[in-house]
């Protein structure tokens, strides 16, 4: 079965500067999350789209922003990168937004800021 | 604001030891509680799903459990590959469909 897939798996970056993450969610489900897990952390909510549209946003920083595009796939791009940005970023897909707690995740991109 | 507390913080078991995850929930009406299982470095896997008191999955070694305060992930004869960080979810009724994670149980099984 087709999972969500997110590129790159690592990245390593340095202070200041800016990165792209992207994610290909499952086919046909309606709603896209994005979070960020530090060490030891549960999953930060960062922001969503529900039909390509942003739906809800959480702990995101003004640096960050995100968007989802007409193929469905999504892009969070992050600028002015600090090393407290450092973390695992997780995408979710989830076929139905009412039953939101119902998410299939990517392997994540690990973010390191140097 | 909605609250989801895991308890013990890590659990360590042998091999055939059964025991039970806590997650206690505030929230002001409950649409869903949830259950992942994340295995280190990687993205959580979804496990159950449960929407009413009383309710109660099972998949292999591992039984969800819901009241109307707390929900239990019981783990009968657990192996190795059982471990794992267990973390627990909870969507509220009403507003945001997004949900509220807890910080998770980390589980070790020693053969």
């Amino acid at each position: 079965a087709a999972g969500v897939i997110q590129s790159p798996r690592h990245l390593i970056k340095e202070k200041r500067e800016t990165a792209t993450l992207k994610c290909y969610p499952i086919p046909r489900h309606d709603t896209v999350y994005w979070y960020q897990q530090g060490p030891g952390q549960d999953p930060q909510f960062l922001i969503s789209f529900y039909e390509k549209m942003q739906s809800d946003k959480g702990s995101i920083p003004d640096r960050f922003s995100a968007q989802q595009f007409s193929d469905y796939h999504s892009e969070l791009n992050m600028s002015s990168l600090e090393l407290g940005d450092s973390a695992l970023y997780f995408c979710a897909s989830s076929p139905q937004r009412e039953r939101g707690g119902i998410q299939y995740f990517g392997a994540g991109t690990r973010l390191s800021v140097l | 604001e909605d609250q989801v507390t895991q308890s013990p913080e890590a659990l360590r078991l042998q091999e055939g030891e059964s025991s039970s995850l806590n997650c206690s929930y505030t929230v002001s009406g409950l649409r869903g509680l949830f259950w992942y299982r994340q295995d280190p470095g990687k993205g959580p896997e979804f496990l159950f799903t449960l929407y009413s008191a009383g309710e109660e999955k099972e998949k292999e070694r591992l039984k969800a459990t819901l009241t109307k305060k707390e929900s239990f992930l019981h783990i009968t004869a657990p192996k190795p590959e059982d471990s794992a960080t267990y973390l627990c979810a909870v969507q509220a009724s009403g507003g945001s469909y997004i949900p509220t994670f807890g910080r998770g149980t980390s589980l070790i099984v020693h053969p």
